[in-house]
């Protein structure tokens, strides 16, 4: 229930290509999917993040699409570019006092020159 | 802000030492959490705390794990007697309940700790 799946483990695009990763969950509670980056070395970082209330949210290159009814949203890459390589987690919350976020296992992204 | 601090970065000890982590959360911040990654499991959530009370302790995985958070500006993650599976990286992380009368949810991590357990 509190579980939310990340695919692919692994993904490698060429540069200016489109990166696509997908997470879905099934608590309907959640109200608050935020995407984190990560670089070797380093803690994860808040990228873009997302509310139910909203089908897509874009910030620059990175974009968020939400399907509500089907309960899986996605972060979309535009031009991918070698410096966007890192691992990517997806993560729900839900509503009320709780605040601890439900991550994905991650994925891998490697952006080719 | 110079963010979430974690001490030690780096930590090697022989299984059944302790092993005390240290992390002081960006000023203000109400929330404090902490997790533990592994290629295995990922990103897990041992413990988090609200105003230096504990709120949840689920994800702390036996008793051999405590966490402490005697102030706002400190705390403090044990493992005594540490074994190998500890080995992992944890991190910390903080956030604020609410910024100009508005929920926020954005959890800021610190750099982490390198766990090896020989």
């Amino acid at each position: 229930q509190q579980q939310v799946k990340q695919s692919p483990q692994s993904l490698i695009v060429q540069k200016g290509g489109i990166s696509i990763i997908n997470c879905a969950y099934e608590n309907t509670a959640f109200d608050y999917f935020p995407w984190y980056q990560q670089f070797p070395g380093k803690g994860p970082a808040l990228l873009i993040a997302i509310r139910p209330d909203v089908s897509e949210k874009k910030e620059g290159r990175f974009t968020i699409s939400f399907n509500k009814s089907a309960k899986q949203f996605s972060l979309h890459i535009m031009d991918s570019q070698p410096g966007d390589s890192a691992t990517y987690f997806c993560a729900a919350s839900g509503r009320g006092s709780a605040r601890q976020l439900t991550f994905g296992s991650g994925t891998q992204l490697t952006v080719l020159p | 802000d110079a963010g979430v601090i974690q001490s030690p970065r780096h930590e090697v000890t022989e299984m059944g030492q302790e092993v005390t982590l240290r992390c002081k959360p960006i000023s203000g911040h109400d929330y404090l959490f902490w997790y533990r990654q592994t290629m295995m499991r990922g990103l897990e959530l041992l413990i988090y705390f609200n105003n230096n009370v504990p709120i949840d302790d689920s994800g702390m995985p036996e008793d051999r794990f405590s966490a402490k958070m005697p102030n706002a500006s400190f705390s403090t993650l044990k493992i005594q007697p540490s074994e190998p599976r500890d080995s992992a990286v944890y991190f910390c992380a903080s956030s604020l309940a609410r910024r100009g009368g508005a929920r926020t949810d954005t959890q800021y991590f610190g750099p982490g700790t390198r766990l090896t357990v020989l």
